[in-house]
């Protein structure tokens, strides 16, 4: 059972360029959230999703876009990254909304 | 615009002391309060609590709230170096659902051998 699992664990991007973080749960969770930690911030919430087909924007998403097709992935694509943007990420998913179950993160760098 | 602080932002212990960690919210329609534990990678969960005076405990861990003081404090007895972690407090935001949190910035505690 692997749980939450996140990808990459690192990554290097130039100011401007896009990518998707993929995050994938085998635990048949309903729930499926991402968050973002900076230093002195705690952890904030950029989306979620309460099942495959509904997501909706949390505390910062702007930048950012998701979707949710299957109830095992949620994806978080960053448009054009930005310095802004430097951060580790977290997936996180539930059965009760609570996130209880995170991936190890994903340290993202913007140059 | 809901807050939670969380105290000390940092403290070192030596293995065997016990700790007290604080955590304080203002929220509106208060529903729960959660604690996490996050080694080097993932928080991971430790307790949700919603009534006040009802201790939480896992092992040497356990926690309490107090709703009307609205505060919550987690305790850890007989510390050990793997306690080392910072511990994050959360509540669920006001007009939002469960899964929409607001997290405190956490206290680092490092235990010594």
């Amino acid at each position: 059972n692997a749980g939450v699992t996140q990808t990459p664990k690192f990554q290097v991007l130039k100011t401007g360029q896009s990518m998707t973080l993929q995050c994938a749960q085998d635990m048949n969770h309903e729930y499926m959230s991402w968050y973002r930690q900076d230093p002195g911030m705690g952890l904030r919430l950029i989306h979620y999703s309460v099942g495959a087909g509904i997501t909706d924007q949390g505390e910062v998403p702007n930048g950012y876009n998701v979707s949710r097709s299957t109830t095992e992935d949620f994806p978080l694509r960053l448009l054009s990254a930005a310095p802004s943007q430097t951060s580790v990420y977290f997936c996180a998913s539930s059965n009760t909304g609570t996130p209880d179950t995170f991936g190890s993160g994903t340290r993202l760098t913007v140059v | 615009e809901d807050k939670v602080v969380q105290s000390p932002l940092s403290l070192v212990v030596h293995e065997g002391d016990t700790v007290t960690l604080n955590c304080s919210y203002e929220v509106t329609n208060f529903r729960s309060l959660l604690w996490y534990k996050q080694e080097k990678k993932a928080p991971t969960f430790l307790f949700m609590l919603t009534s006040s005076g009802i201790e939480k405990k896992s092992g040497r861990l356990s926690s309490i709230l107090d709703k009307k003081e609205l505060f919550s404090i987690l305790n850890i007895t007989a510390t050990q170096t793997g306690d080392s972690a910072v511990y994050l407090c959360a509540v669920p935001r006001s007009g939002g659902s469960n899964y929409k949190l607001t997290f405190g910035k956490g206290t680092l505690l490092t235990v010594n051998p």
